[in-house]
């Protein structure tokens, strides 16, 4: 029979405003987290990375939050373009194998951008 | 420029036959991964590599093989094995896996048909 994929979460935000896009992470152990951008057809791009030890990291545009109590990423991005759509993807650094096999990757939220 | 090229972009092939995907980075990143997706999912780890000669096979190995005999290459083979083959599938790098960005490749399609 047929498969239906699953549906990404979706956030639509009007051209200008900021965004947030959240990540609920699995492991507590976890102790490095990646955002990452892809756009339809290409590989994830990086975005940016936080630490356990900080709560707060800002790039160009770009603020991530982290709090390790709730186990929570949150990815700020100030004056959202039309170039923002996209999937975007958070990653945490602890697999079974303790993070030398790569990282775990959320499902993704799909933002979209209303001009 | 550094980076990883992956090849092709869009492959097609009839079930039962294998077909190998190419992976090369010329970041001088000592770990590779391999990454499946499927429409609407998040990337499910196939194998991964820390050094030449030396690979594990990651969440759902089962249906591929890989090889690492450079550093710069890690290619992925997909067998007449693999139940559901067809997706988009993901290779990347590391510099030190578990505290840095995995580098990404731009991807192959491959259609089973």
């Amino acid at each position: 029979g047929e498969s239906v994929g699953l549906h990404l979460p979706t956030l639509s935000v009007q051209e200008g405003d900021n965004s947030i896009i959240n990540c609920a992470y699995s492991n507590s152990a976890s102790d490095y987290f990646i955002w990452y951008k892809q756009e339809s057809g290409k590989g994830p791009q990086f975005i940016i990375d936080i630490r356990s030890n900080m709560d707060k990291r800002q790039g160009q545009r770009v603020t991530v939050l982290l709090n390790k109590t709730v186990k929570h990423l949150s990815l700020q991005i100030a004056a959202t373009q039309p170039g923002d759509s996209a999937v975007y993807f958070c990653a945490e650094n602890i697999r079974s194998g303790g993070g030398a096999d790569g990282l775990t990757f959320g499902k993704g939220t799909h933002l979209i951008i209303q001009p | 420029d550094g980076g990883i090229t992956q090849s092709p972009k869009y492959l097609f092939r009839k079930e039962g036959q294998n077909v190998t995907l190419s992976c090369e980075q010329n970041l001088n990143h000592d770990a590779m991964y391999w990454y499946r997706q499927d429409p609407g999912q998040g990337l499910r780890l196939i194998y991964y590599s820390q050094i030449v000669n030396d690979f594990q096979k990651g969440d759902i190995a089962e249906g591929y093989s890989v090889s690492r005999e450079k550093k710069e290459s890690f290619p992925l083979t997909v067998t007449s094995a693999q139940k559901n083959p067809t997706a988009f599938y993901l290779c990347a790098s590391s510099t030190t896996p578990g505290n840095s960005p995995l580098h990404f490749g731009n991807g192959t399609r491959l259609t089973v048909t």
